[in-house]
C-alpha cells in the first residue's frame, strides 16, 4: 500500500529558527512535492522535485528551500521561521508516467510559529 | 489568476440527502487533468478521482458520480444519498499537461453531513 510519513504531525517553533521538515515515501515515485495549506487558499504549492538533487520552485517558494539527497526523502526548510508560515504542511508524491498521475499525500505537519 | 474555482466554501445536508459540489476551471491546455480529493477531520488527502480532458464520460462510483463538461469548463461532484463519514473538505484540482505533475488547487467546500 501507499505510504507517505511525514516525520511530525504538530511542531511548535520560534521566530528566526531553522526548521526542518521531513518527508519519506515508500512506493519508488520519482516525484515530490511540498504544499501548504490555509483556510480559503486550498493546498498552494511551494516547490517539488522531480528526481534526486532536482527541484524547482513552485508558486509560493519565498522564505523555503528544500533538499533530495535521496529518491525517497524530500526535505522542506525555512531558513529563518517567520509567524507568517503558521500553517499546515503537506507532502505528497508521484509516480512519473503518462499522463498527471495522482499525488499521494501525507498526514500533513501541522507547524506553528510563536 | 486562480485556475480552480469552488464557489461553495461550505455545505451543511442532513444524511440521505444528495449534494452537489461545484467546481470551475481555467486552462488553455488541450490536454489536462482534473482531480478530487477528500479531506477528513484527520487531515490526509484521499485521491477520489482522476479524468483527463478527453473523457467526458460522466462516472459513476458507488454514491459518488462526476459530472465532466467542457463546454462550461466544469467538473461538479455529486454524493448520493449523504452519510455522516462523507463529512469532510473536497478539493478540486487541475493538472496542466508538461507539468510534472502539479497540482492546483481550489478552495475547497467543507461538507457537513448531520444525522
Amino acid at each position: 500500500d501507499v505510504k507517505v510519513t511525514q516525520s511530525s504531525r504538530y511542531l511548535v517553533k520560534r521566530t528566526g529558527e531553522k526548521v526542518f521538515l521531513e518527508c519519506v515515501q515508500d512506493m519508488d515515485h520519482e516525484n515530490m512535492f511540498w504544499y501548504r495549506q490555509d483556510p480559503g487558499l486550498g493546498l498552494r504549492l511551494i516547490y517539488f522535485s522531480y528526481d534526486v538533487k532536482m527541484k524547482e520552485k513552485g508558486d509560493i517558494p519565498e522564505g523555503y528551500s528544500v533538499s533530495r539527497e535521496k529518491k525517497e526523502r524530500f526535505s522542506l526548510i525555512l531558513e529563518s521561521a517567520s509567524t507568517n508560515q503558521t500553517s499546515m504542511y503537506l507532502c505528497a508524491s508521484s509516480i512519473l508516467g503518462e499522463g498527471n498521475q495522482p499525488q499521494h499525500f501525507g498526514d500533513g505537519t501541522r507547524l506553528s510559529i510563536l | 489568476a486562480q485556475k480552480v474555482t469552488q464557489a461553495q466554501t461550505e455545505i451543511s445536508v442532513v444524511e440521505k440527502e444528495d449534494v452537489t459540489l461545484d467546481c470551475v476551471y481555467e486552462t488553455r491546455d488541450t490536454t489536462y487533468y482534473l482531480f478530487w480529493y477528500k479531506q477528513p477531520p484527520s487531515g490526509e488527502l484521499v485521491f477520489l478521482i482522476r479524468r483527463n480532458s478527453f473523457d467526458e464520460q460522466n462516472e459513476i462510483s458507488g454514491r459518488y458520480s462526476w459530472n465532466f463538461q467542457k463546454s462550461t469548463s466544469s467538473f461538479n461532484f455529486t454524493i448520493t444519498a449523504s452519510q455522516v463519514v462523507d463529512s469532510a473538505v473536497y478539493f478540486c484540482a487541475l493538472s496542466e499537461n508538461d507539468s510534472w505533475g502539479k497540482l492546483q488547487f481550489g478552495a475547497g467546500t467543507q461538507v457537513v453531513v448531520t444525522p
